[in-house]
């Protein structure tokens, strides 16, 4: 089935320093990617959408200065977090839609990245 | 309000219960997804669901598109059920997906 591998599953980082976190889908071809953060014990918010080839959307409120996205192929999204901070301490979580297009298809998800900034 | 809510937040249970979890949207939607989180953070799609009625092993989902409800039943339920579900609606206007607030569900031996 379509997978998708999201590097790397944990960090930790000092504050002022920027993170990386990929998402490479393995098996298939995304166009579009999603990245979303959860805080614990709450639901999954809709950061951003992630277009190959183009600018991604921000979601309001989520700084796209912070969080740099980058979609140069059609199996890997990136997402920066730039001079973070403790309270971007968090789980990021990318996901794909199989069969292209938003989100009214099949959906598969990364395994999550935990964020810890000291 | 939230877009889309579910019920119970938390539900607890014994093993080989019936087992049903709740989600009532308040918008149009092109589909809505139901997904289940385990403790280490993972995230795996059970449904997606524009109308009817899905089955998978001792899953099911319904959805009434009038009544803007779903539901999630798990039959026969099992310790290794236990983890986090959640509903996302997939909104027609905004073209995003908005998720519930998650119900932890625990299924004791």
């Amino acid at each position: 089935g379509a997978v998708v591998s999201q590097h790397p599953s944990w960090v930790i980082c000092k504050s002022g320093t920027s993170v990386k976190i990929e998402c490479r889908s393995l098996d298939f071809q995304a166009t579009t990617m999603f990245w979303y953060r959860q805080f614990p014990k709450q639901s999954l918010m809709l950061m951003a959408t992630s277009n190959e080839g183009s600018k991604a959307t921000y979601e309001q409120g989520v700084e796209k200065d912070k969080f740099l996205i980058n979609h140069a192929s059609l199996t890997l999204s990136t997402l920066t977090v730039t001079s973070a901070h403790p309270e971007d301490s968090s789980f990021y979580i990318c996901s794909a839609s199989i069969g292209g297009g938003t989100g009214a298809n099949v959906l598969t998800f990364g395994a999550g990245s935990r964020l810890t900034v000291l | 309000k939230n877009e889309v809510e579910q019920s119970p937040q938390n539900l607890t249970a014994q093993e080989g219960e019936f087992i049903t979890i709740n989600c009532s949207y308040s918008v149009g939607i092109s589909a809505l997804h139901w997904l289940q989180q385990h403790p280490g953070g993972g995230i795996v799609s059970l449904f997606m669901l524009s109308s009817g009625k899905k089955k998978h092993g001792r899953l099911i989902a319904t959805i009434n598109i009038q009544e803007k409800h779903s539901s999630l039943h798990i039959t026969a339920s099992h310790p290794r059920d236990s983890a986090v579900y959640i509903c996302a609606a997939f909104l027609q206007g905004a073209q995003k997906l908005v998720f519930g607030q998650g119900t932890r569900l625990t299924i004791n031996p």
